[in-house]
């Protein structure tokens, strides 16, 4: 692996499935963070993690949840799905320094039907 | 309430100069980022600014007026691979980034 991955690239999805979005990254950062894009709109953090072991909610929490087991996994579950979670979710991570830049995964394309 | 403005579409052609402007409004200020975001892919890293002045890298430069929340983007000798959004981001005093709805910036040839 290098750098942030994420799974599946894409998924089509009956509403009231329950789905998790897998992120792992190897660069050994501290932070990591779920974002959900859609057309029009800016990126919305769905919930973060500063560290191991925490988590935060971020602007658009509800109907998400995540855990952080150990500093390389942050997966985000969807426990009933509804078609308003349709959008393109991307999961980021960033490490120590200055500027503390956010490095992103490729994205995970959900439809809920 | 936290606010980035920047706008929606440009236009600008091969070889050119562009700049894209962004305003911001965050609750506390710990920088300024520029990403890009080709169609179908992640964003990735162009600039960081936290204090005022220019930051030139390569073709690109990123201004900061921290007294004025604002801030741009300037792309010089533009290519056709230049098409893409790019997006502006504040830091907030969480550490949080709050962002911009991205500017899709079209070449033409």
């Amino acid at each position: 692996i290098a750098g942030i991955t994420q799974a599946p690239t894409s998924q089509i999805l009956a509403a009231g499935r329950r789905m998790t979005l897998r992120c792992t990254q190897d660069m050994r950062h501290n932070a990591m963070y779920w974002y959900r894009q859609d057309l029009g709109l800016g990126l919305r953090l769905i919930h973060y993690s500063n560290t191991a072991g925490t988590t935060g909610k971020g602007e658009v929490p509800d109907g998400y949840s995540v855990s952080r087991a150990n500093t390389d996994d942050f997966p985000l579950t969807l426990a009933s799905a509804v078609p308003s979670q349709t959008s393109v979710y991307f999961c980021a991570s960033s490490g120590q320094g200055d500027s503390n830049e956010q490095f992103f995964g490729p994205g995970t394309r959900l439809t809920v039907l | 309430g936290q606010n980035i403005d920047q706008p929606t579409e440009m236009t600008a052609t091969e070889g050119a100069i562009v700049q894209i402007n962004c305003t911001y409004q965050t609750s506390g200020f710990n920088g300024l980022f520029w990403y890009q975001q080709h169609a179908g892919e992640a964003p990735t890293f162009l600039s960081y600014n936290v204090l005022d002045g220019l930051e030139e890298k390569g073709r690109f430069s990123s201004f900061l007026s921290r007294s004025k929340g604002y801030s741009y983007l300037l792309l010089k000798e533009l290519q056709m691979k230049d098409s893409a959004s790019y997006l502006c981001a504040g830091k907030d005093s969480n550490y949080q980034l709050i962002w911009g709805a991205g500017t899709k910036l079209i070449i033409k040839p």
